[in-house]
């Protein structure tokens, strides 16, 4: 099945600064890459994601870049600000195929005035 | 539009005792997602559901752990009896179909003693 490993695990910035989160895949398959932000008490929350017929996305602050070749993926968030400290999941699936989300472990962001 | 609803937010048992959580997805959405989420790592689909049929249990504990969805849109999930190693946020997710985006609802965090 598949195997998403992300790092770092914690990553600690000052605010205005750029934050960025790794993660890799090991099933050549997967087509659907989702990051999920998770505030204290919350669900995970859909901030992104990107198919594998894409190689970049951008949505405002937050952006996704895709390498299917190497098979690994990262998550940028350029000016954090406070309301960015949570922690942050990437996942991968091969939609169709069950649809069975695999998460990676999670980095623990926090922002620092 | 409304999320995922889940009840109770939280739950404080015995070991032994016997508990169930319920979930209500986005209206409309057909794929229903129990997942299990232990403290500090990410969350593990348990089982999977398309409309009142089960997709994918393979991660599912049957012998203390079972999920419905009878009519196709509410899911209970029900453990019994309880190890303090089922101590976790149990979530709930939904999405339109097997190949849309899964959206989650804000979890039971469950703490077994």
């Amino acid at each position: 099945g598949e195997n998403v490993e992300q790092h770092p695990s914690t990553l600690s910035v000052q605010e205005g600064d750029s934050a960025v989160i790794k993660c890799t895949y090991s099933d050549s398959a997967s087509n659907y890459f989702p990051w999920y932000k998770q505030e204290l008490g919350k669900g995970p929350q859909l901030i992104i994601d990107i198919r594998s017929n894409v190689g970049e996305k951008k949505d405002q602050r937050i952006a996704v870049t895709l390498n299917k070749t190497a098979k690994h993926f990262s998550l940028h968030i350029t000016e954090t600000q406070p309301e960015d400290s949570a922690v942050y999941f990437c996942a991968a699936i091969l939609t169709g195929g069950g649809n069975k989300l695999t998460f990676g472990t999670g980095t623990q962001l926090k922002v620092e005035l | 539009e409304a999320g995922v609803a889940q009840s109770p937010r939280y739950k404080i048992i015995e070991k032994r005792q016997s508990v169930a959580f319920w979930c209500n997805p986005i209206s409309g959405h057909a794929t229903l997602y129990w997942y299990q989420q232990i403290l500090g790592q990410g969350p593990k689909l348990l089982i999977q559901f398309q409309n009142n049929g089960v997709v994918d249990d393979s991660q599912l504990p049957k012998d203390r752990f079972s999920a419905e969805r009878l009519k196709g849109v509410d899911s209970t999930l029900k453990i019994q009896p309880a190890k303090l190693e089922d101590s976790a946020v149990y979530l709930c997710a939904s999405s339109l179909d097997g190949w849309d985006t899964q959206y989650f609802g804000p979890g039971t965090r469950l703490t077994v003693l």
